[in-house]
């Protein structure tokens, strides 16, 4: 049921670009996405709607591919800043439940 | 300043004694949220409130309670806390629940500890 995430893990160097994927079973209307340092709480990024409207953030940008029921969030240029543990989240359709998906860990190195 | 507010940060307890862990935002949302957070598993859903008086069951809601009698305010209540409830317990606000494009605003987080 949570949504799964992948790669589980990814290290960079400064400047590489990084792609998250989110996969879900069930039918999604919305996906957000979440950056989570160690020890604080998960700070939102963007929104990706149904329908293909999307609120970003500086250089990350994220796609919604809804017949796939599948998210993907890019980050291009990386910096020693975006180290963290990536999250999706979603309201799958008939509940108003909120589910996170499985976690990316992501380092960038200097 | 908008915000969530958690309290204690940071707990540590016995077996069996009641405690609870307050949450409080200040931005007039109506959905709010518990959630707790454990090594590989991440982030899960214990209780969501849609609005007051009205609550119901995340996806862990065993040995939880909660109350949402005022819109600012949706307490975590442990009845009899047990050490597998040790974790780490985030609060979270969104203006409201549904298929809106909302961001959901995070507490600082309270790291409980049962002994």
């Amino acid at each position: 049921q949570q949504p799964v995430q992948s790669p589980q893990a990814v290290i960079l160097r400064e400047g590489e670009d990084a792609v998250i994927n989110c996969s879900s079973s069930k039918a999604l209307y919305s996906v957000h996405w979440y950056r989570q340092k160690h020890g604080e709480a998960p700070v939102f990024l963007m929104i990706l709607l149904k329908g293909g409207e999307q609120k970003g953030h500086e250089k990350i940008s994220a796609s919604f591919n809804e017949k796939k029921q599948q998210s993907s969030l890019y980050l291009t240029a990386s910096q020693l800043s975006y180290s963290g543990t990536y999250f999706c989240g979603t309201e799958p359709s008939g509940t108003y439940k909120y589910i996170f998906g499985t976690g990316t860990r992501l380092k960038v190195l200097a | 300043e908008a915000q969530v507010t958690q309290n204690p940060r940071y707990l540590i307890t016995v077996t069996g004694k009641k405690l609870t862990v307050t949450c409080s935002q200040n931005m007039n949302h109506e959905y709010m949220s518990w959630y707790r957070q454990d090594p590989g598993l991440g982030l899960r859903q214990i209780y969501y409130s849609m609005n007051v008086e009205v609550t119901d069951k995340g996806d862990v809601p065993e040995g939880y309670k909660v109350s949402r009698k005022e819109k600012r305010n949706f307490p975590l209540i442990l009845e009899s806390p047990s050490p597998n409830q040790t974790s780490l317990y985030f609060c979270a606000s969104r203006p409201h629940g549904g298929r809106y494009t909302d961001t959901q605003y995070f507490g600082p987080g309270t790291r409980l500890t049962v002994l």
